[in-house]
């Protein structure tokens, strides 16, 4: 079955800097990919997501860059700010969105 | 607004106890999925539904059950609970295909 992994788990940036998040994924057939957010206290809410057949997409401080050869995808965040601080999780889906495999999180803490 | 509410935010039971923690979405979604959330380990699906009374199980299902009589509710029940299924759990539901709604989580601890 897929199989995501996520790094760093841990990911401390200064306020204005970008920060990155990579993940990879084994099931070549996944076509999906969304990023979550998850503040302390609440569920993760969707920030960018991307098809397999794009291989980037940005949403203004946001973008998101899929390589479906080497099968890994990976958040840029820039102009870091203290409210991007928060639990980020990678996902992969074969079905659209029907069902997901999630890495395993990474804590990004932007420092003022 | 899209809204995916959990009955508790916190709740304290004792090993052996049965356990209730239910979900309502107020989207007219037909699919509903039940998490765990544990640190290093991201979220795990325990059970997901397409529709009402019909149920799947996800990667971990082993001592939990669901039910879902109304298409806007989805139940996990753990019939017995233990120590290791303290944990964060959480519940989203999806009208079909592409992203996934989440509450807001219960932290459910087991003594």
């Amino acid at each position: 079955g897929e199989n995501v992994e996520q790094h760093p788990s841990t990911l401390s940036v200064q306020e204005g800097d970008s920060a990155v998040i990579k993940c990879t994924y084994s099931d070549s057939a996944s076509n999906y990919f969304p990023w979550y957010k998850q503040e302390l206290g609440k569920g993760p809410q969707l920030i960018i997501d991307i098809r397999s057949n794009v291989g980037e997409k940005k949403d203004q401080r946001i973008a998101v860059t899929l390589n479906k050869t080497a099968k890994h995808f990976s958040l840029h965040i820039t102009e870091t700010q203290p409210e991007d601080s928060a639990v980020y999780f990678c996902a992969a889906s074969i079905d659209y969105g029907q069902n997901f495999v999630f890495g395993p999180g990474t804590r990004l803490s932007v420092l003022p | 607004d899209v809204k995916v509410t959990q009955s508790s935010r916190y709740l304290v039971k004792r090993t052996g106890e049965k356990v209730f923690l239910e979900c309502v979405q107020d989207m007219d979604h037909e699919n509903m999925f039940w998490y765990r959330q544990d640190p290093g380990l991201g979220l795990r699906l325990i059970y997901f539904s397409y529709d009402v009374k019909m149920k799947e199980k996800g990667d971990i299902p082993e001592g939990y059950s669901v039910s879902r009589e109304k298409k806007e509710r989805f139940s996990l029940i753990l019939e017995s609970a233990s120590t290791n299924q303290t944990s964060m759990y959480l519940c989203a539901s999806t009208g079909g295909v592409y992203e996934q709604y989440f509450g807001p989580g219960t932290r459910l601890t087991v003594t």
